[in-house]
This record gives C-alpha cells, structure tokens and sequence, in this order.
C-alpha cells in the first residue's frame, strides 16, 4: 500500500499566528518523509526531508526556524508554519516512501491549500 | 549537478490526439531512477512510473507509453488517443543517490485535451 493523508487540505489564518499541518502514511511505515511547497503554475519545490526520531534536512534558503518539522513516529510527520504571513500563502505537500519498496517512488499527501490574510 | 528540463510548458491538444510530453535530464550518477507524476486539478500527485537506469526497455499500460534512453537522456511520455481525462500537469522527475533519494522535479507540463 501507498496511502498518504495531510490534515488539513486547506487553512486560512490570519497573519502572525501559527498552522500545523499533519502528514500520515496510512498503510505504510514511512522512515522517511518529504515536505514540498508549490505556487501558482509552478514545479514542486523540496524544502525539507524528514527523519523519524531525527532533525530534519533542511534545503539552502528554507527557514528552519520558520517551518518546524517533527517526525515523531513512523506514520506522522508535521509542518509548523511559525508567525505565518501572506507571503507563505502557498500549496504545501508531504510525501512518504514505502521502505518496502525498491523504487525510491515518493507517494504523495493530497496537499494543504495554506493562505494567511 | 542533477536537473531535469521539460521543455513544453504548456500543450493543448484536441480529443483523439496523440501527445508527447519530453523529458531531458542530466546526472553524472550511474545509478538512478526517473519517474512520472500526474497532477490533475485537485492537486495531489498521482505516481504513474518509475524507470531505473539499467533498465531501457521502454513500457506500455493502456493509452500510455514512455520511451527512455539513456543515449539522448530522455525519458519521454506519450498518451494515444487523448481523453479529456487526462487534462492535467504532468512532472518529470530525477531520483539520484544520496540526500535521503529525494527527488528533483522538471517545471512540468500542463497539457490540455479539449473536446
């Protein structure tokens, strides 16, 4: 199996608060999970890969301290938006990758619509 | 350094066509793998294949076919006979060795069947 959920699907908060958002592996154990964000007609873009029971990997220019990420347990991981504000209005994805699995394919949460007013 | 390059940013094709999506990478790794994913628009990705670099054979599954060589690092998508269906934006993307497999994506294409 390669089931993927993000909670919620989509959030609209008010600038300077915080939004958590869940990413589960359903049916799958996931060592690893990756959070993506996307805009308007453009690619995916990595900001972070996540561990279970270590720090996660952050990409060059990605604000640690802005986007929180904790991979607690083999089927969750979350992405804390700090202090959020319209310009981290976005499309956020999680994805996971079944270990079981040799092909490295990354199966996909079906996203979190984020705007911050 | 990996990347990958889909060059068409947008195709529109009218019902019944066939259609080509390219895809054109470059990584100095030996071993490695590529795929594709569909992005329709509700927004989650759907995994549609996955090739490794020792296998060129190129694969069929119903109206969808993709062509892979290693030669011209391409690794093309075709759909026959396109359905409405299968307006959507379609990624290519790279999976090297290290940095945990994460995978690097193409800008996509976003293809458009009209009826």
């Amino acid at each position: 199996g390669a089931v993927v959920s993000q909670h919620p699907s989509w959030v609209i908060c008010k600038s300077g608060t915080s939004v958590k958002i869940e990413c589960r592996s359903l049916d799958f154990q996931a060592t690893t999970m990756f959070w993506y964000r996307q805009f308007p007609k453009q690619s995916l873009m990595l900001m972070a890969t996540s561990n279970e029971g270590s720090k996660a990997t952050y990409e060059q220019g990605v604000e640690k301290d802005k986007f929180l990420i904790n991979h607690a347990s083999l089927t969750l991981s979350t992405l804390t938006v700090t202090s959020a504000h319209p310009e981290d209005s976005s499309f956020y994805i999680c994805s996971a990758r079944n270990p079981r699995l040799a092909g490295r394919e990354q199966f996909f949460g079906p996203g979190t619509r984020l705007t911050v007013l | 350094a990996q990347k990958v390059t889909q060059a068409q940013t947008e195709i529109s094709v009218v019902e019944k066509e066939d259609v080509t999506l390219d895809c054109v990478y470059e990584t100095r790794d030996t071993t490695y793998y590529l795929f594709w994913y569909k992005q329709p628009p509700s927004g989650e990705l759907v995994f549609l294949i996955r090739r490794n670099s020792f296998d060129e054979q190129n694969e069929i599954s119903g109206r969808y076919s993709w062509n892979f060589q290693k030669s011209t690092s391409s690794f093309n998508f075709t759909i026959t006979a396109s359905q409405v269906v299968d307006s959507a934006v379609y990624f290519c993307a790279l999976s090297v060795s290290g940095g945990y497999n994460k995978l690097i994506f193409g800008a996509g294409t976003r293809l458009a069947v009209h009826p």
